[in-house]
């Protein structure tokens, strides 16, 4: 069974704190992306990366930031967190290709106060 | 502009009854079609992945359609449980473009009443 995981469940952080959320996933994927949920909105995605040290920009990328150092750890990074960042994060990965299913992690409920 | 558009935003139905879900979709080139099941306070889990020339395809209680012509799926439940209860996400994947090129739906929530 394909397994994604995610360093926290629920996180609450202070307005300005740099805030890091890790996903690893345990299937070999060359894929990895990061979304943000929020009500009446859906997912959108955040960034995502198809090898190590490689990233592209997805919908939403203003205030975020992402490190690959290793193929199953993919960083998401908040530089100095914002109100407007209170969300939901759900991780993903899949196989290299666009028809591949993705494999979500359990999520983090960010708070910042 | 690439859409998909979910109907309706929730449902409420009785334990054992059915229901169907739908999804409308404006993606071109069209790749494949997706629907998950998301539990509350979790990530979305897959139920179905359909390509152009698939049009049924079930798992379990759950049965998807597409019809590429009017670019329409549904999702049917039969028997439904208390554990349906659940946002229902259709995802549209287009051909080309960048990877992370799938379009949500902004979900169905359905509530399994006893």
């Amino acid at each position: 069974d394909v397994k994604v995981t995610q360093s926290s469940r629920y996180l609450v952080k202070r307005t300005g704190e740099k805030v890091f959320l890790e996903c690893v996933q345990d299937m070999d994927h060359e894929n990895m992306f990061w979304y943000r949920q929020d009500p009446g909105l859906g997912l959108r995605l955040i960034y995502f990366s198809y090898d190590v040290k490689m990233k592209e920009k997805g919908d939403i990328p203003e205030g975020y930031s992402v490190s690959r150092e290793k193929k199953e750890r993919f960083s998401l990074i908040l530089e100095s967190a914002s109100t407007n960042q209170t969300s939901m994060y759900l991780c993903a990965s899949s196989l290299l290709g666009g028809s591949y299913e993705q494999y979500f992690g359990p999520g983090t409920r960010l708070t910042v106060t | 502009k690439n859409q998909v558009e979910q109907s309706p935003q929730s449902l409420i139905i009785l334990e054992g009854k059915n229901c169907t879900l739908q999804c409308n979709y404006t993606v071109s080139p069209f790749s494949n079609l997706r629907w998950y099941k998301q539990d509350t306070g979790r990530g979305p889990v897959s139920l179905t992945i359909m390509t152009f020339s698939e049009n049924t395809k079930s798992n379990g209680r759950y049965t998807a359609t597409l019809d590429a012509d009017t670019k329409q799926s549904s999702l049917h439940i039969t028997a439904s449980q208390l554990s349906d209860s659940a946002s229902y996400i259709c995802v549209v994947s287009a051909y080309g473009g960048s990877q992370g090129n799938l379009i949500f739906g902004k979900g169905t929530k359905l509530s399994v009443k006893p």
